[in-house]
């Protein structure tokens, strides 16, 4: 079965630090970019972050650079995002995403069901 | 940084009706690369439209794209209940990856 099973979230304190994995499973995930999309309570959505198949490229919001770091291992067919200093408006359910077929390809053809990250005191 | 704006914010249809949903990118999506989602409430977005104009795996054929530069359509040709929805453009030919805030198309 084609899928994403993403884990991890749950309530931190401001400043605080969390890491969310997204275990993917029926197809070559190795072969593919991955992303983590987040959507905040009631809001629209926001690309957060990017990975090259092989680990050799990222990208990443202007929100989250020097705080977040997303890495993959391929060998596990698992993607991660790791959250340091963490805010308030960090809060929302964060999805990870597989990237279309090819590098140019940055939409997203499938996505997990997402996992909550709450930023509270 | 490529801003989207969909309009309206809501479209309110029946049944049976066209909906049409508009996307404006603030400069030129390189490209095409312009892409549709659906998220229905509680759910993850699904991807109905790549490239502006391509159904995804599954898509029905109610539903199509089209555009180019900056100025990009999503038309849902009979909309049947389970279309109801709110639905999300996204340019992915410049970084960063960004999305219009969504139009909701509601009964």
């Amino acid at each position: 079965q084609v899928q994403l099973v993403e884990s991890g979230g749950g309530v931190v304190q401001p400043g605080g630090s969390l890491r969310l994995s997204c275990a993917a499973s029926g197809f070559s995930f190795s072969s593919y970019g991955m992303h983590w999309v987040r959507q905040a309570p009631g809001k629209g959505l926001e690309w957060v972050t990017f990975i090259r198949y092989d680990g050799s490229n990222e990208d990443y919001a202007d929100s989250v650079k020097g705080r977040f770091t997303i890495s993959r291992d391929n060998s596990k067919n698992t993607l991660y995002l790791h959250m340091n200093s963490l805010r308030v408006e960090d809060t929302a359910v964060y999805y990870c995403a597989k990237n279309g077929p090819s590098g140019y390809d940055c939409y997203f053809d499938l996505w997990g069901r997402g996992t909550l990250v709450t930023v509270s005191s | 940084e490529i801003v989207l704006t969909q309009s309206p914010g809501t479209l309110s249809l029946s049944p049976g009706e066209r909906a049409t949903l508009s996307c404006r990118a603030s400069q030129s999506v390189t490209f095409s690369y312009l892409a549709w989602y659906q998220q229905k409430p509680g759910q993850a977005p699904r991807l109905l439209i790549y490239g502006a104009s391509s159904r995804a795996t599954g898509i029905p054929d109610r539903f199509s794209g089209s555009g180019s530069g900056t100025d990009f359509t999503l038309t849902i040709s009979r909309l049947e209940p389970e279309d109801f929805a709110v639905f999300y453009c996204q340019q992915y030919g410049t970084s960063p990856l960004t999305f219009g805030q969504g139009t909701k198309v509601e009964i």
